[in-house]
C-alpha cells in the first residue's frame, strides 16, 4: 500500500452534516489525490495537492474541500453532505521519477443516508 | 475534454481463452497505466507503458501502447479464473494527473 493509511476505512452518515476523510502517508510524496470511484465512471479526480498548502481542483470538486498542513496528511471535507457524495473514496500518492506511478490507499465507502 | 474508453465494459470468458481490452483516449499521452482491482479492494499497479511501441507482459497479461493511435490493448492468453478483476487504463500523467477509464470488469468462468 505504498505508506498510505486512509480514516475511517468505512463511514455511514446524514444527510447535511460535515464529514471529514483523512490520508495518511509515510514517505514525504509531494503528489497527493483524492479520487471517487462510482460504478460506470471508474475514477474521478476531486482535488488534489503537490505540496503543503497547494492544492488545485480536479474533476468533480464542487461539494469538496482538501487541506494539507503537512506533507503527510491530505484531508478531504465534505462541508454539508449529500446523497450524490455517496461512493468510495481513494487517496493516491504519486511517487515521481520516470515511471511516475500512483499508488492507491485501501478506499474509504462513505453512506450518506 | 480528455476522454478515455474502455471496450468492453464487461467481459465474460472461459478459461482456456483469449481475449483483448482496448483503452482509447483522446488526448495524445506519451505513456499510459494499467491497474486491476479486486472486487472490495484498492487499485494495484499492473504496468507502465512510457513511449510509442512498449509492450509489456506479466504471465498470462500483455499490454502495449500506440500512441499515434491513442490506443492501448490488454491482451489476456489462455485466462484461467485468478484474473478475474475490474482492469482500468489510464493515460497520462497531464500535469501531473492522470484521467480513468470506466474500467472493464473480467469475469473468467471455468
Amino acid at each position: 500500500d505504498a505508506g498510505i493509511t486512509q480514516s475511517p476505512r468505512h463511514k455511514v452518515t446524514e444527510t447535511g452534516t460535515p464529514v471529514t476523510l483523512r490520508c495518511h502517508q509515510t514517505e514525504n510524496h509531494r503528489y497527493m489525490y483524492w479520487y471517487r470511484q462510482d460504478p460506470g465512471h471508474g475514477l474521478r479526480l476531486i482535488h488534489y495537492s503537490y505540496g503543503v498548502k497547494d492544492t488545485d481542483k480536479g474533476e468533480v470538486s464542487d461539494g469538496y474541500s482538501v487541506s494539507r498542513s503537512k506533507t503527510e496528511d491530505f484531508l478531504l471535507t465534505l462541508e454539508s453532505a449529500t446523497s450524490s457524495q455517496t461512493s468510495v473514496y481513494f487517496c493516491a500518492i504519486s511517487v515521481g521519477g520516470e515511471r511516475n506511478i500512483q499508488y492507491f490507499g485501501a478506499g474509504t465507502r462513505l453512506s450518506v443516508l | 475534454e480528455l476522454k478515455v474508453e474502455q471496450n468492453p465494459l464487461f467481459l465474460s470468458m472461459q478459461e482456456g481463452k483469449n481475449y483483448t481490452i482496448y483503452c482509447n483516449y483522446s488526448t495524445t499521452s506519451d505513456r499510459l497505466y494499467w491497474y486491476r482491482q479486486d472486487p472490495g479492494k484498492s487499485l494495484e499497479s499492473l504496468f507502465v507503458l512510457l513511449s510509442n511501441g512498449a509492450v509489456k507482459q506479466e504471465g498470462r497479461l500483455m499490454a502495449s501502447l500506440d500512441t499515434k493511435a491513442r490506443l492501448s490493448t490488454l491482451h489476456i492468453t489462455a485466462a484461467v479464473h485468478d484474473l478475474s478483476a475490474t482492469y482500468f487504463c489510464a493515460p497520462g500523467p497531464y500535469g501531473n494527473k492522470l484521467v480513468f477509464g470506466a474500467g472493464t470488469i473480467l469475469r473468467v468462468k471455468s
